[in-house]
């Protein structure tokens, strides 16, 4: 199974902060890479998948980059609806293992 | 708009059995790949399993951790997606999503996510 790696798992930050959460696999998984949004108590929402593509909806301060083993999700100013926790995802095999999650709280 | 609303969750004991639903709408269900999610109290999100169109062959796919206890069905005619959950344990525990698997150009993501039931194995 692909190990997926997250970091940190918690990060203080101010809004209009520039945010950046690393994601690295087990192995390549070239940019089969998805990134979700939740909320304390709610379902994940999609926000980035293949890596860099930004899904409808989602605001263009998200972004993500990568390739490989190693990707990152940046939000370039954080609003205060983006205090959450972060997951990486790789689709690349199955199973389609997460990462632990990030969690992005106000400071 | 596509929706989907797990329901069957509840309270059972160790070695039990269950079985969740997902009812979904706003899509085309018989050409829809389909997925189950689950969170444990206080943890991240686990893949729990997949399941193809009968058009792409209708497969399944589990975690290591629930195959051979865990089943995935669907009834097409009925636009309902299922997780037949046996021999349930303790580290069952959590919240089970059920989620729509979307495609762009051979990339595969978990697009729609439902609100979750939970499940408590106690």
């Amino acid at each position: 199974d692909i190990q997926m790696t997250q970091s940190p798992s918690s990060l203080s930050a101010s809004v209009g902060d520039r945010v950046t959460i690393t994601c690295r696999a087990s192995q390549s998984i070239n940019n089969h890479l998805n990134w979700y949004q939740q909320k304390a108590g709610k379902a994940p929402n999609l926000l980035i998948y293949a890596a860099s593509s930004l899904h409808s909806g989602v605001p263009s301060r998200f972004s993500g980059s990568g390739s490989g083993t190693e990707f990152t999700l940046t939000i370039s100013s954080l609003q205060p609806e983006d205090f959450a926790t972060y997951y990486c995802q790789q689709s690349y095999s199955t199973p389609r293992t997460f990462g632990q999650g990030t969690k992005v709280e106000i400071k | 708009e596509v929706q989907l609303a797990e329901s069957g969750g509840g309270l059972v004991k160790p070695g039990g059995s269950l079985r969740l639903s997902c009812a979904t709408s706003g899509l085309t269900f018989n050409y829809a790949w389909m997925s189950w999610v689950r969170q444990g109290p206080g943890k991240g999100l686990e893949w729990v399993g997949r399941m193809k169109s009968k058009a792409g062959g209708g497969t399944t796919e589990y975690a290591a951790s629930v195959k051979g206890r865990f089943t995935i069905s669907r009834d097409d005619s009925k636009n309902t997606l299922y997780l037949e959950m046996n021999s349930l344990k303790a580290e069952d525990t959590a919240v089970y999503f059920c989620s729509w698997i979307g495609e762009t150009n051979s990339y595969y993501y978990l697009g729609v996510w439902g609100k979750g039931t939970t499940v408590t194995v106690s």
